[in-house]
């Protein structure tokens, strides 16, 4: 079974803060990928990476970066947090763009 | 513009059926995806659907037409448990991307 693990379901920042979303795959997974949830709004897409070192931006990226030093690992940065950016944060994978993606539990990230 | 629209709201009756559609607006098209996802859950796969036609998988089945962009999702003998959110999700062609719909959240009543 296809695990996507994220560091933390809940987190509480400070605005200004840089903060640090961490995701890991354990399937040799090609494709990450990193949305937010908010409510009336679904799914949108932040950031997405096809390959080691790779990323490409998605549709919502100002205010954000990513990393992808290892094929199993896909961080999402929040360069200076602002409360705009609470929300629900997903992590995603899937072994070729025609295949489904492999979501994580989710981190609630709150910025007061 | 790139657009997926699907209802708010849905509720239904232990037992019965229920469809659940999804239109897109797309630059380009190269699957669409169904995904459940329960309250404070992540998102599961349900179904996948690239060309026309019904794809079947136990309870659910899903729906494609490409030419009326136009896709939906059955659900059959309901139970207590199918009570969540359904997202649908195209992939846009000649990319990684995945657009979603807002999501459908259904009830389903004893």
């Amino acid at each position: 079974d296809v695990k996507v693990t994220q560091s933390s379901r809940y987190l509480v920042k400070r605005t200004g803060e840089k903060v640090f979303l961490e995701c890991v795959q354990d399937m040799d997974h090609e494709n990450m990928f990193w949305y937010r949830q908010d409510p009336g709004l679904g799914l949108r897409l932040i950031y997405f990476s096809y390959d080691v070192k790779m990323k490409e931006k998605g549709d919502i990226p100002e205010g954000y970066s990513v990393s992808r030093e290892k094929k199993e690992r896909f961080s999402l940065i929040l360069e200076s947090a602002s409360t705009n950016q609470t929300s629900m944060y997903l992590c995603a994978s899937s072994l070729r763009s025609d295949q489904p993606q492999h979501f994580g539990d989710g981190t609630r990230l709150s910025i007061l | 513009g790139q657009n997926i629209d699907q209802p708010t709201e849905m509720t239904a009756t232990e037992g019965a059926i229920v469809q659940i559609n999804c239109t897109y607006q797309t630059s380009g098209f190269n699957g669409l995806f169904w995904y459940q996802q329960h309250a404070g859950e992540a998102p599961t796969f349900l179904s996948y659907n690239v060309l026309d036609g019904l794809e079947e998988k136990g309870r659910f089945s899903s729906f494609l037409s490409r030419s009326k962009g136009y896709s939906y999702l059955l659900l059959k003998e309901l139970q207590m448990k199918d009570s969540a959110s359904y997202l649908c999700a195209v992939r846009d062609q000649g990319t990684y991307k995945y657009i979603f719909g807002t999501g459908t959240r259904l009830k389903v009543l004893a």
